[in-house]
């Protein structure tokens, strides 16, 4: 079965930029997408088919996707980027698979 | 703007069969663009996918728990439901509904989540 693994958790200073990994194999042969929870809510996308952010979703967020890691990056973090983020894709003998999850924490 | 919301007994007993549904309010969930799907998170816990179903009553299942899943929908109400049967405190999670868009697998809308407790 397919697996994606994300660290734990991520720190960030305020105004600072975070990176948060999404690893698989050869995950840059799939789309990728980023889900963004915070305490008590929902889910919501934030990055959609690798890079694509939806509507509403600050250009702050970004993401990328090569060989065996995916990346969100979220640029000058701020405190209401505090949350956990899952990565997501659909692989053809698993179906969707989620991340693992990780926790950012902005300082 | 399409909203979703999950409703269904917050307590099941081991060994019975939980139950919810999902209502589905401005958009059609006879759109040919979307899935309709469950997903769960256990407490502290990360997302895990349950399955999903197409209007015309195709459905997808997560492998790990599709002898105990059945997804239906009901396009007169517009809604769609979850059957997860012989559950175990295993199964003790948020429950969120949300429409996936067709041939991109992304979830672009969720509902609230509704916690299910299985507990005798």
């Amino acid at each position: 079965s397919y697996e994606l693994t994300q660290p734990l958790s991520v720190s960030v200073a305020l105004g600072q930029t975070a990176r948060i990994t999404c690893g698989g194999n050869n995950i840059g042969s799939k789309n990728v997408h980023w889900y963004q929870q915070k305490p008590g809510q929902a889910p919501v996308l934030v990055i959609y088919r690798d890079s694509n952010r939806p509507s509403g979703i600050p250009e702050r967020f970004s993401g990328s996707n090569s060989g065996n890691t995916a990346t969100l990056t979220i640029s000058r973090a701020q405190a209401g980027d505090e949350a956990d983020y899952y990565c997501q894709v659909w692989d053809s003998s698993t179906a969707n698979v989620f991340g693992t999850g990780t926790k950012v924490t902005v300082l | 703007q399409v909203q979703l919301q999950e409703s269904g007994p917050g307590l099941v007993k081991p060994s019975q069969t939980l139950s919810l549904t999902c209502t589905v309010s401005g958009g059609s969930i006879s759109s040919g663009d979307y899935y309709w799907s469950w997903i769960r998170q256990p407490p502290g816990k990360g997302l895990e996918w349950i399955g999903y179903i197409y209007y015309s009553g195709s459905t997808y299942y997560n492998p790990s728990l599709k002898s105990r899943v059945t997804i239906s929908v009901d396009t007169s109400k517009n809604q769609f439901s979850l059957k997860l049967s012989s559950v175990t405190a295993a199964d003790t999670a948020v429950y969120y509904c949300a429409r996936v868009v067709r041939w991109q697998y992304y979830f672009d809308y969720w509902g609230q989540g509704t916690l299910v407790t299985v507990s005798s």
